[in-house]
């Protein structure tokens, strides 16, 4: 059973507007969320994470918002831009390690010109 | 600075053959993770290292699996013998501290994308 869960499996945007994907997980004990960005033929690269004593961070155009009553975490990407065009993998782990991440399945965001 | 540097990049085998995935790990980095990535079960950890000794194999699908650190900056993952399910991208990623007050973000390398005819 999948724990970590990203149920749009792609996205498409017009440059210039608010990307939002999205992610929801089961485990309660997750307190550390992480979103990564990933170009084909490449590993993914660390974006923007999260504690589960905030409910948003913030960097540059990257924000992440954390629902722990939800369960649900996004990542708001604004303006997009074409090379923002990638899969995003959404991330947690629990007992404040990073030591056995789950990931999701990820998303693929398409940023239009 | 150099990131992780996973080898070969591609490989291609026959069923039955060892197989041998390569990491180098960022230097200084004291813990070493290899992930799988499929299309059914997505990105899934294998293994993880900390100070070149195993700390949590738990992911390591079967007995035809084994990872090895002999020092602080080589870590290599044999499949013997190899069978076509294990066809796959095998990522390596390497990180200071497991902390997540640290903000020390996993750097993983470009994968070995492995096919096992």
């Amino acid at each position: 059973d999948q724990q970590v869960k990203q149920n749009s499996p792609s996205l498409s945007v017009q440059e210039g507007r608010i990307s939002i994907l999205n992610c929801d997980y089961t485990n309660s004990m997750f307190d550390y969320f992480l979103w990564y960005k990933k170009y084909p033929a490449e590993g993914p690269t660390f974006l923007i994470s999260i504690s589960s004593i905030k409910d948003k961070n913030e960097d540059g155009r990257f924000t992440v918002f954390l629902n722990k009553s939800a369960k649900h975490l996004s990542l708001h990407i604004v303006p997009s831009q074409p090379g923002d065009s990638a899969v995003y993998f959404c991330a947690a782990s629990a007992g404040g390690s990073q030591g056995n991440l789950i990931f999701g399945k990820g998303t693929k965001l398409s940023v239009k010109p | 600075d150099a990131g992780v540097i996973q080898s070969p990049r591609h490989e291609v085998t026959e069923m039955g053959q060892e197989v041998t995935l390569r990491c180098k790990p960022i230097s200084g980095h004291d813990y070493l993770f290899w992930y799988r990535q499929t299309m059914m079960r997505g990105l899934e950890l294998l293994i993880y290292f900390n100070n070149n000794v195993p700390i949590d194999d738990s992911g390591m699908p079967e007995d035809r699996f084994s990872a090895k650190m002999p020092n602080a900056s080589f870590s290599t993952l044999k499949i013997q013998p190899s069978e076509p399910r294990d066809s796959a991208v095998y990522f390596c990623a390497s990180t200071q501290s497991l902390s997540s007050r640290g903000n020390q973000p996993q750097h993983f390398g470009d994968g070995t994308r492995l096919s096992i005819l």
